[in-house]
């Protein structure tokens, strides 16, 4: 596709519940970012993947989220044992590395997250 | 660790007019990007304008231009002849070059609402 693409547009689950998120990055994107935008805030960075690997996972909140990138291109965040307090859009960019252009993150159109 | 602070959570502005959006960070670091973005209500982030800290020349695209104060560590957003479709969330963004930082993540501020009233 010509863009971010990320699925579902809105997840609605129980507290306790176990969620993934999909991003699908621009293709020939070798870098791709995931944060996470609380209400009435900016998003605060979760992980970031050069190519398959895990390059910084710092903004990690805790051990219930993890994400892959098992071919280097689709991106699955995953969140186990939902609790209230992650509810938020969750957001994924990515760029290309090393352009010209600064590596400008292109970002998708978001997944909000409810958890009830 | 650096910080990103827009201290105007709402701004108005007359369709037609000038309206200048705040954004101060604090960084130890030389070299970096400054972004604004801007993200209407269909939450897709959207490139606005991007200065490279080791310019002195402020950047400028169509309407936008930004007005980066360096040492006092500022980097302002100027829209001019204000549309309708301007009315979004605004934020200002820092990013380590490649160099010093592992990818470049994008640290943002809290956002600034703005309003374009007909």
């Amino acid at each position: 596709g010509a863009g971010v693409s990320q699925t579902p547009s809105n997840k609605v689950t129980e507290k306790g519940k176990y969620v993934e998120l999909r991003c699908d990055p621009i293709s020939g994107h070798t870098a791709l970012y995931w944060y996470r935008q609380s209400l009435g805030q900016g998003p605060e960075f979760l992980i970031y993947f050069q190519g398959t690997g895990a390059a910084d996972d710092s903004g990690l909140p805790n051990d219930r989220f993890f994400a892959v990138r098992p071919e280097g291109s689709v991106s699955t965040l995953k969140i186990q044992r939902t609790e209230r307090g992650d509810s938020a859009v969750y957001l994924c960019a990515s760029s290309l590395m090393h352009s010209g252009m600064g590596g400008e993150q292109f970002f998708g159109p978001g997944t909000r997250l409810t958890v009830l | 660790a650096q910080t990103v602070t827009q201290s105007q959570p709402e701004m108005s502005v007359q369709e037609a007019e000038t309206v200048t959006l705040s954004c101060t960070y604090d960084t130890s670091e030389s070299d970096y990007y400054l972004f604004w973005y801007k993200q209407p209500p269909s939450r897709q982030m959207i490139l606005v304008i991007r200065q490279e800290a080791y310019k002195q020349q402020n950047a400028t695209e169509n309407r936008f231009s930004v007005n980066f104060q360096k040492a006092a560590k500022s980097f302002s957003l100027k829209i001019s002849d204000s549309q309708l479709g301007d009315a979004a969330m605004y934020f200002c963004a820092y990013r380590s070059t490649p160099l010093w930082n592992q990818g470049g993540k994008l640290i943002f501020g809290q956002g600034t609402e703005l309003s374009v009233k007909p």
